[in-house]
């Protein structure tokens, strides 16, 4: 059964490094997200992928997060400086993102990240 | 105050009970809603979505949407240990938007 890749599971850092995540999505699958989610809490949108294009990245803290997706199919998320604030699962997703019907969105293991 | 209100809980309940698991909501715009399944330290797993109003039923799991109150639920009949588990509401406005989640339920089957 295809499944949302992602790598590292487990990131411990120490606050002003630089951290970065990878995710690969389900073959196939148009539109990639990502998620964070703060211990306790539902997940939150940071970044949305239409292929290598970003939909929505309102919620994504600029200054210090960025993520891409070059050839639209795999994606980086890299945050530089961590903060402590930033310790977190942060959870993949993709859907095939075409037609009408709804677009179930597949979510990796999440890589969680603490902040030391 | 959150687009997507739940109560996290935590919900002990007896193997065999029925639970019941709520959100509300405040946004009109939602129009997909869906029920999800998160172990601890694992990614979300749809259980089921919904479309607008109505009741949905897959095997011991039925959902319910009321956009007249902005309320959903979930239903699991003859809960079982193996359904301990946060289970998470999200909802979205279009097939292919970004889910707005609630804070998750955590439940807890006894034996």
């Amino acid at each position: 059964e295809a499944e949302v890749a992602q790598s590292p599971r487990y990131k411990i850092t120490e606050k002003s490094q630089a951290v970065a995540f990878w995710c690969d999505p389900i073959s196939g699958h148009a539109t990639l997200y990502w998620y964070r989610q703060i211990l306790g809490q539902g997940p939150e949108l940071l970044v949305q992928f239409q292929d290598e294009s970003v939909v929505d990245d309102s919620q994504l803290p600029k200054d210090r997060f960025s993520a891409e997706r070059l050839k639209g199919v795999d994606s980086t998320l890299k945050i530089q400086p961590a903060e402590l604030g930033d310790s977190a699962m942060y959870l993949c997703a993709s859907s095939f993102g075409q037609g009408t019907s709804y677009n179930e969105q597949f979510f990796g293991p999440g890589t969680r990240l603490t902040v030391l | 105050q959150k687009e997507v209100e739940q109560d996290p809980g935590p919900l002990s309940v007896p193997e065999g009970a029925i639970v019941s698991l709520n959100c509300t909501y405040s946004n009109s715009a939602f129009q997909y809603f869906m029920w999800y399944r998160q172990y601890s330290r694992k990614g979300p797993e749809l259980l089921m979505y919904t479309y607008s109003s109505g009741n949905k039923e897959d095997g011991r799991f039925t959902a319910q949407v009321d956009k007249s109150s902005k309320y959903i639920s979930l239903f699991i009949r003859d809960s079982q240990p193996s359904d301990s588990a946060t289970y998470l509401c999200a909802m979205s406005p279009g097939t292919a938007s970004k889910l707005t989640f609630g804070t998750g339920t955590r439940l807890q089957v006894t034996l």
